[in-house]
Parts: structure tokens; C-alpha cells; sequence
């Protein structure tokens, strides 16, 4: 079956840490997204890839890094920086790498809660 | 004021009803639209995309765009308890590296 896997489904996190978001797509697309959502405040955009080794920054990218070392597998990681992490987490790729493309497939998400 | 607005209800209707979801834009540089479905704790899944004025049909569901109102809509035809869900619209910005921009969603509840 094809499609976006994120892991894991419900993350933890004491404040001060760092942690990573796994984003996987075997859709051969070029390019992936990451998104949080929030209650009332829709879809936001943190970071883009639209190839390997190369990713921009979105609208709220503070606190927040990413890689992409494969075609693949676009992470996530979530730095002590960030000061209101939690959040719903959601991964999204587009075959598209010509810019932000107007199909995009989502994963099913990560909620991220800071104890 | 923002590039999209929608009413983000929630939208209560009973089971059979037509349900029209709408979302106004104001930027006139959109050119392609979409909607979304978005169940509780799940990713948004794509329902219709079109990039012209007038209407798309697929099955239950059809959408209309008004470039000349900056509006767009979604209708459900006899709406189903498993229609419950936030519908989110997205429009892309073909002036600007063709970004995505999306409405904040808006809540559906049909009841049997």
C-alpha cells in the first residue's frame, strides 16, 4: 500500500527536550511538508522540502529543524526552543517539486503533548 | 484581514440534509481550490479540486467556484452521519511560489 507513515502516534515530552517527529512516504514524491494545527487556528506551515538535501523554512519555523537525506523520510524535530509545542503534528508530501504544489496527501499525525 | 476566510461553525444538520460549506478569498492571484475532509485525529484527505469557475460534481458531493465573487463552495447531497467531520477549503497562490493557503476548517455534525 501506498502512502505517508508518521510515528508516533501520541508523544510525550518534558519541557527541555528535544524530540523528533518521524515522517515516512513511499509515494515517490518530491516534495514534503510539515504542518501543526491547533484549535482555531487551521493548518500552519513549518517547514518544506522540495528535493534532497534541501528544505525551506515555512510560516512558523522558530523552534523547530528538519532533514532530508532521502527521497523518503522528511523528520521533524521539535527543540527546547519551541515555546508552545504542543500541538497536532501533520506530514504531508506532493509529487510536485516545482514549488508548493496543489495536491498534497497527508499522513495521519502526531499529537505532541509538553508535561 | 486574512487571504481566506471560513465559518468555522460547528454545522449541525439532521441526516439527509444538503449541507453547504463555504469559504471567501481576496486575493485574486488564486487560481486552483480544494477541499479537504479532515476526520477527529486523522490527516485531511483531498474530496474535489478544481481550477476553474462553475461546478464540479463527484457523486454526493459538488463543488463551485465564483472567481468573479472570490467564493467558493462545497455541497453535500443527502448527508450521511459519516460526513462528520471538519472540511477544510485550500486555495493555491499561483503568484507567490504557488503556496498553499488554507481556511481554518468547518465542523459538520450529521445526526441520525
Amino acid at each position: 500500500d501506498g502512502g505517508i507513515t508518521q510515528s508516533p502516534k501520541y508523544l510525550f515530552r518534558k519541557e527541555g527536550q528535544n524530540v523528533t517527529l518521524s515522517c515516512e512516504q513511499n509515494l515517490n514524491h518530491d516534495a514534503m511538508y510539515w504542518y501543526r494545527q491547533d484549535p482555531g487556528q487551521g493548518l500552519r506551515l513549518i517547514y518544506y522540502s522540495q528535493i534532497v538535501n534541501d528544505f525551506q523554512k515555512g510560516d512558523i519555523a522558530e523552534g523547530y529543524s528538519v532533514s532530508r537525506e532521502k527521497k523518503e523520510s522528511f523528520p521533524l524535530t521539535v527543540t527546547s526552543a519551541q515555546k508552545n509545542p504542543t500541538a497536532f503534528y501533520l506530514c504531508a508530501s506532493s509529487p510536485d517539486r516545482t514549488g508548493h504544489t496543489d495536491t498534497q496527501y497527508f499522513g495521519p499525525g502526531t499529537r505532541l503533548t509538553v508535561l | 484581514q486574512k487571504e481566506v476566510e471560513q465559518d468555522p461553525g460547528p454545522l449541525s444538520v439532521p441526516e439527509g440534509a444538503i449541507v453547504s460549506l463555504n469559504c471567501t478569498y481576496s486575493n485574486s492571484a488564486f487560481q486552483y481550490f480544494m477541499w479537504y475532509r479532515q476526520y477527529s485525529r486523522k490527516g485531511p484527505e483531498l474530496l474535489m479540486y478544481t481550477y476553474s469557475s462553475g461546478n464540479k460534481e463527484d457523486g454526493r458531493f459538488t463543488a463551485q467556484v465564483d472567481k468573479s465573487s472570490k467564493y467558493i463552495s462545497l455541497f453535500i447531497r443527502d448527508s450521511q452521519p459519516s460526513d462528520s467531520a471538519t472540511y477544510l477549503c485550500a486555495m493555491v497562490n499561483a503568484g507567490n511560489n504557488r503556496k498553499l493557503i488554507w481556511g481554518l476548517g468547518t465542523s459538520l455534525a450529521v445526526n441520525p
